[in-house]
């Protein structure tokens, strides 16, 4: 089975511009997360979807940032305007409700790395 | 809200067994679980502990106490492959599935 798909793998952009990440979850996962990596601020949970509804968004760092999930097997992050300090490894991840017992495992794509300059 | 605390780095020599240990202070969770990041990777899951005590996987095995908000990772028989960062994590009881990270010990595995 494939896993999670994100896209772009790598991207350069300059300040001021759009930049939009993709992900493609686990077929039959109806939890998608986005979290962004960097290492002064480790792992964090950005916003999270359940059956393409965003549920919690607390973690998004300003309005230059929105997510959208328009179906089951598709979403979307992105920011507008792109500024240096968004420069990060954007991860997305998916989990079934049910799934490996309940243990809510979460599976990871292999990440969006973005280079703001 | 949740915090989780973990060292920073740890080194241990190969076939060396190592404890990564995680305290946490949370409003209530589900379980505490932990991932593997190898540089440049993705985080992949190792293990979940929904109850207290010892859950073993191989070489790794994992430990909750609930009442000490405390549990750790424990890698036997050490390989160079283990060298990585590792991560604690919990699954946040009002959110759902909502899953909030440590920031990660890195361990160095030396020959």
């Amino acid at each position: 089975d494939a896993g999670v798909i994100q896209s772009p793998r790598h991207e350069v952009t300059e300040m001021g511009q759009e930049v939009t990440l993709r992900c493609k979850p686990i077929s039959g996962h109806d939890y998608l997360f986005w979290y962004r990596q960097t290492m002064m601020r480790g792992l964090e949970l950005l916003i999270y979807f359940n059956n393409n509804v965003p549920i919690d968004d607390s973690g998004m760092p300003e309005d230059r940032f929105s997510a959208k999930m328009p179906n089951a097997s598709f979403s979307t992050l992105k920011i507008q305007p792109s500024e240096p300090r968004d420069s990060a490894v954007y991860f997305c991840a998916s989990t079934p409700t049910s799934g490996r017992g309940g243990t809510g495992e979460l599976f990871f794509g292999e990440g969006s790395r973005l280079t703001v300059l | 809200g949740q915090s989780l605390e973990q060292p920073s780095e740890v080194t241990a020599v190969e076939g060396a067994i190592v404890q990564i240990n995680c305290t946490y202070q949370t409003s209530g969770f589900y379980g505490l679980s932990w991932y593997q990041q190898h540089d440049g990777g993705a985080p992949t899951f190792l293990s979940y502990n929904g109850l207290d005590g010892l859950e073993e996987t191989g070489r790794f095995s994992s430990f909750l106490s609930r009442s000490d908000s405390y549990g750790y990772l424990l890698l036997q028989e050490l390989q160079m492959k283990d060298s990585a960062s590792y991560f604690c994590a919990v699954r946040d009881r009002g959110g759902g599935f909502k899953t909030i990270f440590g920031a990660g010990t890195r361990l160095f595995v030396k020959a």
